[in-house]
């Protein structure tokens, strides 16, 4: 079972650049690392999803090591609007029917004028 | 239009009740999914239904029931409520292919 560790919070200015690792020493050949942001008092948004190397989006870009036991989540110039909770998530749906998804706590993230 | 929709938004009830959610998706997706968020934020699966059948079912308490009249609906059925039960509840569903997932907007469910 891939289980994720991420910083519990943290603090960023408007501008500025925010990278968000996510350590998943355990992570499995087939799983695939998916990003996703939750504003209070709503459900999870889907951010980026990889596999390997690098990957961008209109919103965000996902750099992954060789290895993959870790990624980084980087956020090109914040604005207050992306205060919210980053979660990683690990795993593939359909290797094992019995594979659990599990959310970690997820990471903080405030934004600041 | 929403793509994935949960009624009610807010449940208050008491211990030994029972209660139902429901849940819709407009997607067009084969997968849809049932989480728990407890109050520290963690977000963990309950159920998961592919084409009606379950494909993923945590180690949940029996007084929970996923029931999926069709590709488009996945309810969640709970019995004899238990104050631990409190919590926000979230649907969500995904393409088979993609690991994607669309969430709800949640139902927080308070049991007294």
């Amino acid at each position: 079972l891939a289980k994720t560790t991420q910083p519990i919070s943290m603090d960023s200015y408007e501008g500025q650049e925010v990278n968000i690792t996510c350590s998943h020493n355990n992570i499995a050949t087939n799983d695939y690392i998916t990003w996703y942001q939750q504003f209070p008092s709503q459900g999870p948004r889907f951010i980026i999803q990889g596999y390997k190397t690098k990957v961008t989006n209109e919103v965000a870009s996902l750099f992954i090591p060789a290895d993959r036991k870790s990624s980084t989540l980087s956020l090109p110039r914040v604005s207050l609007s992306d205060t919210a909770v980053y979660y990683c998530l690990v795993g593939d749906n359909w290797v094992d029917s019995s594979y659990k998804l599990i959310f970690g706590s997820g990471t903080r993230l405030l934004v600041r004028p | 239009d929403t793509a994935v929709s949960q009624t009610p938004k807010y449940l208050v009830t008491q211990m030994g009740n029972d209660k139902s959610i429901k849940c819709e998706q407009n997607l067009g997706h084969d997968t849809m999914y049932w989480y728990k968020q407890d109050s520290k934020k963690f977000l963990k699966i309950m159920f998961s239904y592919n084409n009606k059948e379950l494909i993923i079912n945590e180690t949940v308490p029996n007084r929970f029931s996923p029931k999926s009249p069709d590709k488009a609906h996945l309810n969640l059925h709970i019995n004899s409520l238990e104050l631990g039960d409190s919590a926000v509840y979230f649907c969500a569903s995904s393409d088979r292919e993609e690991n994607e997932q669309y969430f709800g907007p949640g139902t927080r469910l308070t049991v007294t």
